[in-house]
């Protein structure tokens, strides 16, 4: 069984400033780690993916994350917050085996103020 | 341009009846999925294929169903069981399974 964690269901930070977005994970087995950006009323896209390897992972938008395993956690950070990036954000993980299912938490919204 | 669609964008329907949400992709994608969000709960799956003519309840297939006859093609059927059918649906797919998924705009769905 796998389930997403994520701290914060809304976000606030000025622009300019650091956004840090929590993801904590856990999974019986090594997991992929996503996570995803929605704006209003459109779709998923993906910001970056962890799945082997190097454990800092960087995405579009000047986004990035790191895989900790020893805290089960894949925390979404970005250095300067920018007015484009008020979304909702998603963790979502998976793993190798059976069926692709990947298990989302349940967003963060992130506000951008001047 | 490759991508997938989903039509309508937004969708109003009376209660009680059943309503189809389109999904296409010109991805030459093996696998698709249907995902339900609600405010508040993230994202869940309904139903998800593997391949062409088979498909598999995810965690909320009930009031649902699907067909698979096309690669292209995964559309879900919102049925008069479902009890609270208002929410916005996304329709993903993927290479195959436990690959990237790439997901479509949405459709949101009003039941009056």
């Amino acid at each position: 069984a796998q389930s997403v964690t994520q701290l914060g269901s809304h976000v606030s930070v000025s622009e300019g400033a650091l956004v840090l977005l929590r993801c904590n994970y856990s999974s019986s087995v090594p997991p992929y780690l996503f996570w995803y950006v929605q704006y209003p009323n459109q779709g998923l896209q993906l910001l970056l993916k962890y799945t082997t390897g190097a454990t800092l992972v960087k995405g579009i938008n000047g986004f990035e994350a790191e895989f900790k395993k020893s805290e089960t956690s894949f925390h979404l950070t970005k250095p300067s917050a920018h007015m484009s990036d008020a979304a909702e954000y998603f963790c979502a993980v998976s793993h190798t085996g059976t069926a692709s299912k990947l298990t989302f938490g349940t967003g963060t919204r992130l506000q951008v103020t001047l | 341009d490759g991508g997938i669609t989903q039509s309508p964008k937004y969708l109003f329907r009376k209660e009680g009846q059943n309503v189809t949400l389109s999904c296409e992709q010109n991805l030459n994608h093996d696998a698709m999925y249907w995902y339900r969000q609600d405010p508040g709960q993230g994202l869940r799956l309904i139903y998800y294929s593997q391949i062409v003519n088979d498909f598999q309840k995810g965690d909320i297939a009930e009031g649902y169903s699907v067909s698979r006859e096309k690669k292209e093609s995964f559309p879900l059927t919102v049925t008069s069981a479902q009890k609270n059918p208002t929410a916005f649906y996304l329709c993903a797919s993927s290479i195959e399974l436990n690959t990237k998924q790439f997901f479509g705009p949405g459709t949101r769905l009003t039941v009056l």
